[in-house]
């Protein structure tokens, strides 16, 4: 089945440490995304990725990391340096084309 | 001015009633325009999308957009308690794999 996968589903950290979510998609899509929900909030864009080995920063960039080394595939570090990490983080994946975007199921990170 | 803008409800209906969910945007070079259903704890999936201005139908649910307005709509008929969740509007300026615009959702519950 194609789809988006994300893992884990739940993940817990401790202050001061970093922490990367996975996640991968057999679409064969380019553009791969990440978004961050908060209760009460949309969702903000955190970083996006049209092609291999490239991605630019969204809104909410600052504390986080990606890289795209496959297209299948686009990691996020939440790093030590993002003040308020506890969120429900969202995996997107769109094809270049007249197409829009679909969603993995998501993972909920707290910090302890 | 937000560009997007969603009432959070919630809203509460009982079974069969017609819903009606609304956006309103600010920037005039949004052309496609997506609702998406989030369950609760999952990721959004999407429902409807529209290129442009018009009306879009599928089964209880009808898509509209009104550009001259800046205002979008869902509409979902004979509802039902499965349709239970936060509905979220997007919007894009192009095709090219941009990332999109959230509304920050509105939360339907519907009663049996």
């Amino acid at each position: 089945d194609g789809g988006i996968t994300q893992s884990p589903k739940y993940l817990f950290r401790k202050e001061g440490q970093n922490v990367t979510l996975s996640c991968e998609q057999n679409l064969n899509h380019d553009a791969m995304y990440w978004y961050r929900q908060d209760p009460g909030q949309g969702l903000r864009l955190i970083y996006y990725s049209q092609i291999v080995n490239d991605f630019q920063k969204g809104d909410i960039a600052e504390g986080y990391s990606v890289s795209r080394e496959k297209k299948e595939s686009f990691p996020l570090t939440v790093t030590s340096a993002q003040k308020n990490p506890t969120a429900f983080y969202l995996c997107a994946s769109t094809t270049r084309g007249p197409d829009t975007q679909y969603f993995g199921p998501g993972t909920r990170l707290t910090v302890l | 001015q937000k560009e997007v803008e969603q009432d959070p409800g919630p809203l509460s209906v009982p079974e069969g009633a017609i819903v009606s969910l609304n956006c309103t945007y600010s920037n005039s070079a949004f052309q496609y325009f997506m609702w998406y259903r989030q369950y609760s704890r999952k990721g959004p999936e999407l429902l409807m999308y529209t290129y442009s201005s018009g009306n879009k139908e599928d089964g209880r649910f009808t898509a509209q957009v009104d550009k001259s307005s800046k205002y979008i709509s869902l509409f979902i008929r004979d509802s039902q308690p499965s349709d239970s969740a936060t509905y979220l509007c997007a919007m894009s300026r192009n095709q090219a794999g941009t990332a999109l615009i959230f509304g920050k959702g509105t939360t339907l519950s519907v009663s049996s």
